[in-house]
């Protein structure tokens, strides 16, 4: 099974609109990450939160991590089209190897 | 500057031919190279890593096998492709400190190959 899981599985939303996406693991992490894929593409590296750490941001990104709860969010504020692409959680498992979620495919409408 | 490299960018074998993907990247030297299968919307599989020239771990038994004939190269490969090894592929790379995080790990991924087998 899959380290990350995310949720919602897909997320429709207007510009302009916040999107709001989770993911939970099962073991204890380091680091969390969070990648996004536009459509038929690699996927990209957005923004990584520490296990220390419990709310960071970067430009219209802010991700939250509880420990406790072994899950995390990414929130997208004031999205725009260009957003549109799916969004994956992932964990470092092991030495060097990182598993990934099954993603939350967003879609902003102009 | 680091890139990494994938092709072909798109393949359609028949059932039971070869197949050969191929990865480099530059502006490196020893990195932990990873090959991942992503089937159609779904998440990332992680299939094989190396820590090195000719130093190949395999995460799931499966018709495919992986080389590193070089420090900078990784390959992908099947003898006899199966209609189950359709899929999206993508290499990848683990970089430090791009995220602006001392020490922190990343991985950067190259623009994918796909694979259809008919």
């Amino acid at each position: 099974s899959q380290q990350g899981e995310e949720d919602p599985q897909a997320l429709s939303i207007q510009e302009g609109e916040n999107a709001t996406m989770n993911c939970s693991y099962k073991t204890s992490i380091n680091n969390l990450q969070w990648y996004r894929q536009n459509s038929g593409r690699g996927l990209v590296h957005l923004i990584l939160i520490r296990s220390n750490e419990r709310e960071k941001h970067s430009g219209r990104l802010r991700v939250t991590l509880d420990t406790s709860k072994k899950s995390s969010s990414l929130l997208i504020t004031a999205s725009r089209a260009a957003d549109t692409a799916s969004y994956f959680c992932a964990t470092a498992v092991g030495w060097g190897k990182f598993q990934f979620g099954a993603g939350t495919q967003v879609v902003v409408t102009p | 500057s680091q890139t990494i490299h994938q092709w072909p960018a798109t393949l359609v074998q028949p059932v039971g031919s070869p197949l050969s993907l191929e990865c480099t990247v530059e502006g490196t030297s020893n990195p932990n190279l990873y090959w991942y299968r992503q089937a159609a919307g779904r998440g990332l599989q992680l299939l094989f890593y190396s820590v090195g020239i000719g130093q190949i771990s395999s995460e799931v038994p499966q018709n495919l096998s992986a080389s590193r004939p070089q420090d900078r190269q990784f390959i992908l490969s099947s003898k006899k492709l199966l209609l189950s090894d359709s899929g999206f592929y993508l290499c990848a790379w683990r970089t430090s400190g791009t995220s602006g995080v001392r020490g922190a790990n990343v991985l950067t991924f190259g623009a994918g190959s796909r694979l259809t087998v008919l």
